[in-house]
């Protein structure tokens, strides 16, 4: 049991280059999230998914697009990076997404570096 | 979601406890209280989950008051490996939207 794993660990990219970002958890579970993380700053949610072939936006997230074709993967594209772009992303899932006391289980992280 | 103020840093000495303090003065009746710890290069990390009085589980206690305006993770006898970032986060049991809001947290270095 992996748990939830991300690919790839780090990336460097040039301004307007394109990528996309692979979560995939083997929990079996229905939520799943993609966080950003900026230095000093928490977790800020992108894009979540309650179930397989859905989508939903979250706090930040412009410049990014996700899908989520299987239930067990939930991806995260970027279309033309940016320097502001530079972070460190997290996905996470959980069994149902009901709430606070749903706990989220995380990733090892994705750090992007946008030049 | 309720938002939540924690203190920046703290600092502690192994073998010391610590008490790390959230302020949620707008919680609402169904909210919960639950802590995550982050390592650093890793991602968050569940710690404990609590709604009123003491709750107390095999990594830490959290303490909640009769108000349940503020809550105090406590972490016994740390130790190096609790250098970490604490975040306390508050929602609703019957939130449908599994969004959890993080703060920027509560940095612990706990020094030899």
């Amino acid at each position: 049991n992996a748990g939830v794993t991300q690919t790839p660990k780090f990336r460097v990219l040039k301004t307007g280059q394109s990528m996309t970002l692979l979560c995939a958890q083997d929990m079996n579970h229905e939520y799943m999230y993609w966080y950003r993380q900026d230095p000093g700053m928490g977790l800020r949610l992108i894009h979540y998914s309650v179930g397989e072939g859905t989508t939903a936006k979250g706090e930040v997230p412009d410049g990014y697009n996700v899908s989520r074709l299987k239930k067990q993967n939930f991806l995260l594209g970027l279309e033309s990076a940016a320097p502001s772009q530079t972070s460190v992303y997290f996905c996470a899932s959980s069994p149902l997404g009901g709430g606070v006391q749903e706990t989220q289980y995380f990733g090892p992280g994705t750090r992007l570096l946008v030049l | 979601l309720a938002k939540t103020t924690q203190p920046i840093s703290m600092d502690s000495y192994e073998g010391q406890e610590v008490n790390i303090t959230c302020s949620h003065n707008n919680i609402a009746t169904n909210d919960y209280i639950t802590w995550y710890q982050q390592f650093p290069s890793q991602g968050p990390r569940f710690i404990i989950q609590g709604y009123k009085t003491k709750v107390t589980n095999e990594v830490a206690s959290l303490f909640i008051p009769a108000d349940r305006k503020s809550s105090t993770l406590s972490l016994p006898r740390v130790s190096l490996s609790d250098t970490a970032v604490y975040y306390c986060l508050v929602g609703d049991r019957g939130s449908t939207l599994g969004r959890l809001y993080f703060g920027r947290g509560t940095q612990l270095t706990v020094w030899p």
